[in-house]
């Protein structure tokens, strides 16, 4: 009940195209969903983060879209650029606990 | 802001050796830190949680003796990998939590430890 799916594991989009990564949850307490960036050899970076009390939630290029009832949120990158090669991990966490249950991440490849 | 660091960012110890790792919240008091592990191409796995002045809460399988953590003060907070062994080879990254803007944690770069 603690999991976090995400998916796809691997994606490659063409420069200037939409990436969209999806993840899912069971658990219903969790009220915090962020996506992390991570380049190789470095730490996590929050991107953007939503909760459940709005559906879409949009910060330049990136986008959340969450679905409450099917349990489901996604990253979409609009225009991907080769600076969005990356690796993406969507999160989970309940109020007052913090802690992050993560999924198990998306590397992402733009094409020039 | 919201800067958080670690030090060293790369490491290489003897098998029977034991490492420290510093991570250290440099603008903004962090009253709770967490400490993960991350192997190559995986996702990151919580070790434990450690809340200022309080001893840390370690996640189900993780040695507390094995991996000790102190959290001194509210802007640093230390793992020390004791009696290291190959297998203890990993990305370790630390995050720092004010708990003022709710659940956003901040991560530090990471720590690249490889045993010998």
């Amino acid at each position: 009940q603690q999991q976090v799916k995400q998916s796809p594991q691997s994606l490659i989009v063409q420069k200037g195209g939409i990436s969209i990564i999806n993840c899912a949850y069971e658990n219903t307490a969790f009220d915090y969903f962020p996506w992390y960036q991570q380049f190789p050899g470095k730490g996590p970076a929050l991107l953007i983060a939503i909760r459940p009390d709005v559906s879409e939630k949009k910060e330049g290029r990136f986008t959340i879209s969450f679905n409450k009832s099917a349990k489901q949120f996604s990253l979409h990158i609009m225009d991907s650029q080769p600076g969005d090669s990356a690796t993406y991990f969507c999160a989970a966490s309940i109020e007052g606990f913090q802690k992050l249950v993560f999924g198990t991440g998306t590397r992402l490849l733009v094409s020039p | 802001g919201a800067v958080v660091s670690q030090h060293p960012s790369r490491v290489i110890c003897k098998s029977g050796t034991s490492v420290k790792i510093e991570c250290r919240s440099l603008d903004f008091q962090a009253t709770t830190m967490f400490w993960y592990r991350q192997f190559p191409k995986q996702s990151l796995m919580l070790m434990a949680t450690s809340n200022e002045g309080s001893k840390a809460t370690y996640e189900q399988g993780v040695e507390k003796d094995k991996f000790l953590i102190n959290h001194a003060s509210l802007t640093l907070s230390t793992l020390t990998v004791t009696s290291a062994h190959p297998e203890d080879s990993s990305f370790y990254i630390c995050s720092a939590s004010s708990g003022l803007a709710g659940y956003e944690q901040y991560f530090g770069p990471g720590t690249r430890l490889t045993v010998t």
